[in-house]
């Protein structure tokens, strides 16, 4: 059964500051990871996607990186603000068959500070 | 850009009671889901739906839980008979034929 760790849980920085959250999995079959972000509160709101033949994607300020073999996959927000202070979440889809389930992370808080 | 959209944002009810949770998925897409996240747990998948059938269900996806795609563009989520431990946020999520999966914003769901 695959299960998702992120480390860590919270993080605090400065605005500006560079930054890395952790993800990793037991299960090393994956099409693919996603990241999202929720605010308090709210829904689910997807960042990035990084498909399993890929190392890197990136959008903006965001970079997520996959190591398929060793079970992790990093995503890097670069300038931090304030306005991304919110849970980031990454999530893989279960293995078998087309379904796409997708097993989530408990996510990592994180808080820019001005 | 469109957009998964949920009815109602919040839902209280009495234990016991049947809910209904509304999803308007995005038009075109093929896959549909809910899932749901307990207050300050992880979000976990209930059950998955495709060509008016459910192909995946969880464990938590008992006998009170149903799942209907009455016509053509709404999904919902049935709970006949709400306990306590229902209370949640649940999420309704839908996938073209690509991988990317679209949550909408939630139904915050409270059972007194």
């Amino acid at each position: 059964k695959q299960e998702v760790t992120q480390i860590p849980a919270a993080l605090s920085v400065p605005e500006g500051e560079n930054l890395v959250l952790n993800c990793s999995f037991t299960d090393s079959a994956i099409y693919n990871l996603q990241w999202f972000r929720q605010d308090p509160g709210k829904g689910l709101t997807s960042l990035l996607l990084i498909q399993s033949s890929q190392r890197e994607q990136t959008s903006g300020r965001l970079n997520a990186s996959l190591d398929k073999s060793s079970g992790r996959s990093t995503l890097y927000i670069a300038a931090s603000q304030p306005g991304d202070s919110a849970t980031y979440l990454c999530a893989v889809p279960n293995s078998g068959g087309s379904n796409y389930k997708l097993t989530f992370g408990k996510g990592t808080l994180l808080t820019v500070n001005p | 850009e469109p957009e998964v959209t949920q009815t109602p944002s919040h839902q209280v009810t009495q234990m016991g009671q049947e809910v209904i949770l509304r999803c308007v998925p995005i038009s075109n897409h093929l896959y549909f889901y809910w899932y749901r996240q307990i207050l300050g747990q992880k979000v976990e998948f209930l059950v998955s739906f495709y060509n008016n059938e459910i192909s995946e269900k969880s464990e938590i996806f008992d006998d009170q839980f149903s799942v209907e795609r009455p016509d053509g563009s709404n999904f919902t989520l049935k709970i006949r008979s709400t306990k306590l431990e229902d209370s949640a946020m649940y999420f309704c999520a839908s996938r073209p034929g690509a991988d990317t999966q679209y949550f909408g914003p939630g139904t915050r769901l409270t059972v007194l």
